[in-house]
């Protein structure tokens, strides 16, 4: 069975301070693809992220960046200079290749709250 | 290009009636999910379907039903509906296993 974990409920910052949402995930798999999604207060899910087991890189993209370690099991996601629009829920998510269901495992969710 | 598109966006449904939660998708993709967002509790998938006429279970299926006649249509149908159905239900699809999901806006479900 596949778990993600995200052990932070809700994150207070003040604007443009760094903050780090964590993500820890469980699978049986070898082969298995990790996701951020951003859930603004408007309700939609918006797609940040996807990484493949294999590729155990670094990703910067503007503000984001994310840190995936294969030893920890960890792919964490951090948003540097905070600004007020990042206030939203994220989660993070994993879908493998064995033969369980298909569809995303995902995360309860980080809130996190950026204060002007 | 619309995306993925669900109706109704709002609906309050009696305890033991039943309804259907349409989902559309036009980007021509096989692979279409169900899943529920309960507060506090992530997305849980209910139903998916990797290709027209083939549906198969998801990790909440219990309560619901669905068909795939189109590539384009994944309806959701709730039977005897309870208040444990009470719930945000999310349709995604996806062009293949593993890659990126797109979602619809939701549909915020109330059953009294």
């Amino acid at each position: 069975a596949q778990k993600v974990t995200q052990a932070q409920t809700e994150i207070s910052v003040v604007e443009k301070e760094d903050v780090t949402l964590d993500c820890v995930y469980e699978t049986r798999d070898t082969t298995y693809y990790l996701f951020w999604y951003k859930q603004p207060p408007s309700g939609e899910l918006v797609f940040l992220i996807r990484r493949n087991s294999f590729d155990e890189q670094n990703e910067i993209s503007g503000r984001y960046s994310w840190n995936f370690q294969k030893s920890t099991s960890s792919f964490n996601f951090t948003i540097t200079a905070s600004q007020v629009v990042d206030s939203a829920v994220y989660f993070c998510a994993l879908s493998g290749v064995g033969g369980g269901a298909d569809g995303l495992t995902f995360g309860k969710g980080t809130h996190l709250i950026i204060q002007p | 290009n619309a995306g993925v598109t669900q109706t109704p966006k709002f609906h309050i449904l009696k305890i033991g009636q039943s309804m259907t939660l349409q989902c559309t998708q036009d980007m021509n993709h096989n692979y279409m999910y169900w899943y529920r967002q309960d507060p506090g509790m992530g997305l849980k998938l209910i139903y998916y379907s990797v290709g027209a006429g083939i549906t198969d279970k998801g990790e909440v299926p219990n309560g619901y039903n669905v068909s795939r006649s189109t590539t384009e249509d994944f309806p959701l149908r709730l039977e005897l509906a309870a208040p444990s159905q009470t719930s945000v239900y999310f349709c995604a699809s996806s062009p293949g296993r593993n890659t990126e999901a797109f979602f619809g806006q939701g549909t915020r479900l109330t059953v009294v």
